[in-house]
């Protein structure tokens, strides 16, 4: 079946715009996380989506938000992008349960650079 | 909170040789540990997991025990390929949470 998808691949921005990326989740999977990663932080959990619902939130400003729509499909957005933001983003979905009892499965990420 | 220490890179070794990455996390609950890697232009991938102490995971060759009494999740391999060059991640979830706190990542590269 196919994998979790991210759009775009590649984005570039410069501060102050505004970023939506995409993450279509693997069908019958109804939980989306999303991480952050930089060479100076490493992964960092920004936010996880469950039915449509934030179940989880990471310690990111309000600048960072998402939602997830009634097919599991999930957007984030970026307000007022800062050169801090360039990283990858990677998307993570699952069924939804017990974490320890499931897989998890990563996209190919978004790579945001900003200029 | 909960916190990953991994040992840094990048680990450079030869074909056929033996392998360890160290792990050792903080917690404040009883976490389930993972390791992921992630291979150059793509995503991460699970690796192997262990949700209680004493339990090894075991996948591809790769293998790591669950110490609860030195906290660690130490990931090991008997005779490394050059297919396994790759950054390695140690990861933790508390019980019944859905959140992963990740360590920095190691690097491993493996030449002929």
């Amino acid at each position: 079946k196919a994998g979790v998808t991210q759009t775009p691949r590649y984005l570039i921005k410069t501060r102050g715009q505004q970023v939506t990326l995409s993450c279509s989740p693997i069908s019958g999977h109804r939980s989306v996380s999303w991480y952050q990663q930089t060479p100076g932080q490493g992964l960092q959990f920004l936010f996880e989506y469950f039915s449509e619902t934030q179940r989880n939130k990471g310690n990111f400003p309000g600048r960072f938000s998402g939602r997830q729509f009634s097919n599991s499909r999930s957007e984030m957005n970026v307000s007022t992008l800062e050169l801090g933001d360039s990283a990858l983003y990677l998307c993570a979905s699952y069924r939804g349960g017990q974490l320890e009892k499931e897989t998890q499965y990563f996209g190919p990420g978004t790579r945001l650079l900003v200029l | 909170g909960n916190s990953v220490t991994q040992m840094e890179g990048p680990v450079t070794l030869s074909e056929e040789a033996f392998l360890t990455i160290n792990c050792t996390y903080t917690a404040t609950g009883y976490p389930s540990l993972f390791w992921y890697v992630q291979y150059p232009g793509e995503g991460l991938q699970l690796l192997l997991k262990a949700t209680k102490a004493d339990d090894k995971g075991s996948n591809k060759g790769f293998e790591a025990t669950y110490r609860k009494e030195t906290t660690s999740f130490h990931l090991e391999k008997g005779s490394v390929q050059v297919s396994d060059s790759a950054v390695y991640f140690c990861a933790l979830s508390d019980r019944g949470y859905s959140t992963l706190t990740f360590g920095k990542g190691t690097m491993l590269l493996v030449s002929p």
